[in-house]
């Protein structure tokens, strides 16, 4: 099946700095990504879809000047958190809707294996 | 708007038995997309099998199958001969054209031996 890698797989800040989270599909192309976010013992949040050369759409209550992405090839899509604070340690998954290679259907999302943020 | 509904939110089952998972969904449209995916506690998120909402046959993979009721919009999964490697929390999934997949609630399964 397809794969999709995240970095990095947990990453501790302190609050107030940025982090970016990378997210690559390795054997297809995807010129739609995906990032959700899934707090303790719960189901996941979709955030904002990513679009490859254009701009992210992001769902209702997500702050698009605090979770940045760029979405710049058919492989690669990044989240950045921008000044994070506590509240935004969780855990962020991105996937990656096949758009061709990979010998998969399109219309089935593959995901990465999530990042971990804590934020001090 | 859709909406995903998973009533168990923990589930267990037996070693070598089977055990059925609920999942029910609200939409409007009538050309989707409904998936299972299981997160072990790797929190990897594996695709376990889809359904095509055009196709009536029920997907099946190797033990796992559902079973699609499109009209009461439900959209089961049946694991037989359960494994100790089948704990794990289920997400159903649907999707429709916009391509965003919303999620259940999970149901969590155990397996016991």
């Amino acid at each position: 099946g397809a794969v999709v890698s995240q970095h990095p797989s947990r990453v501790i800040c302190k609050s107030g700095t940025s982090v970016k989270i990378e997210c690559r599909s390795l054997d297809f192309q995807a010129t739609t990504m995906f990032w959700y976010r899934q707090f303790p013992k719960q189901s996941l949040m979709l955030m904002a879809t990513s679009n490859e050369g254009s701009k992210a759409t992001y769902e209702q209550g997500v702050e698009k000047d605090k979770f940045l992405i760029n979405h710049a090839s058919l492989t690669l899509s990044t989240l950045t958190v921008t000044s994070a604070h506590p509240e935004d340690s969780s855990f962020y998954i991105c996937s990656a809707r096949v758009t061709s290679g990979g010998g998969t259907p399109p219309e089935t999302q593959y995901f990465g294996p999530g990042t971990r943020l804590l934020v001090l | 708007a859709q909406t995903v509904t998973q009533s168990q939110p923990e589930m267990s089952v037996q070693e070598a038995e089977t055990v059925t998972l609920s999942c029910t969904y609200d939409t409007s449209e009538s050309d989707y997309y409904l998936f299972w995916y299981k997160q072990p506690p790797s929190r990897q998120m594996i695709l376990v099998i889809r359904q095509e909402a055009y196709k009536q046959q029920n997907a099946t993979e190797n033990r796992f199958s559902v079973n699609f009721q499109k009209a009461a919009k439900s959209f089961s999964l049946k694991i037989s001969d359960s494994q100790l490697g089948d704990a794990a929390m289920y997400f159903c999934a649907y999707r429709a054209g916009t391509y965003k997949y919303i999620f259940g609630t999970g149901t969590r399964l155990k397996v016991l031996a």
